[in-house]
């Protein structure tokens, strides 16, 4: 199992641009969930989703917009990037793995270095 | 709402000493509490969570309601000990709040 992945692993964008973030999990999780990490705050929930076809907001959705089309992947969408979106980005996935029971664990990717200018 | 508080930003210790790091959390519900950590240029993971009791390289963290508290303590710090440590909860409709962390700083 590759676990979680993210792509890409940087990106700098200019203000305005739009891009999105991709995350891919080939565990069967129904559980996933976008990060970012700014120094001081910690990991702050941006959206997350319960499995396909439903998204729920985070503490800071503002400027994100997620959709989950399928089960392994939830791609974060920045709409028009801002100096304020300038951070990690971290994707996670937990619930029910295949043939195991359930597990809460929280599986994270590598994360996205995003840099808006 | 639910919000995890960890008071301080970075807690340096001696190698050998005992460590402490404190979570707070606030919660309605009953709550599942986790503590994940960062070494450096690696994934978060797991490190342990408070219902399977369990003690994981040496860490332990105990559920107190009264005082709404899941503090991490580790008897005897280790210079690889070193990293950020988070303290997350699980809420309701399985969202997951995590904390501003804490980096642990073992001296040699």
């Amino acid at each position: 199992n590759a676990g979680v992945t993210q792509t890409p692993k940087f990106q700098v964008l200019k203000t305005g641009q739009s891009m999105t973030l991709q995350c891919a999990q080939d565990m069967n999780h129904e559980y996933m969930s976008w990060y970012r990490q700014d120094p001081g705050m910690g990991l702050r929930l941006i959206h997350y989703s319960v499995g396909a076809g439903i998204t729920d907001q985070g503490e800071v959705p503002n400027g994100y917009n997620v959709s989950r089309s399928t089960t392994e992947d939830f791609p974060l969408r920045l709409l028009s990037a801002a100096p304020s979106q300038t951070s990690v980005y971290f994707c996670a996935s937990s619930g029910l793995t295949s043939g195991a029971s359930y597990t809460d664990t929280q599986y994270f990717g590598p994360g996205t270095r995003l840099t808006v200018l | 709402a639910q919000r995890v508080t960890q008071p301080e930003k970075l807690l340096s210790v001696f190698k050998g000493a005992p460590v402490e790091l404190k979570c707070n959390y606030s919660y309605s519900g009953s709550p599942e509490l986790f503590w994940y950590v960062q070494y450096s240029r690696q994934r978060l993971q797991l490190l342990l969570r408070h219902i399977s009791r369990e003690s994981i390289k040496g860490f332990t963290a105990d559920l107190n309601k009264g005082e709404t508290s899941f503090h991490l303590k580790k008897p005897f710090a280790q210079e690889e000990d070193s990293a950020m440590y988070y303290c997350a909860l699980r809420g309701g409709y399985q969202k997951v709040t995590f904390g501003t962390g804490t980096k642990l700083q073992v001296i040699p």
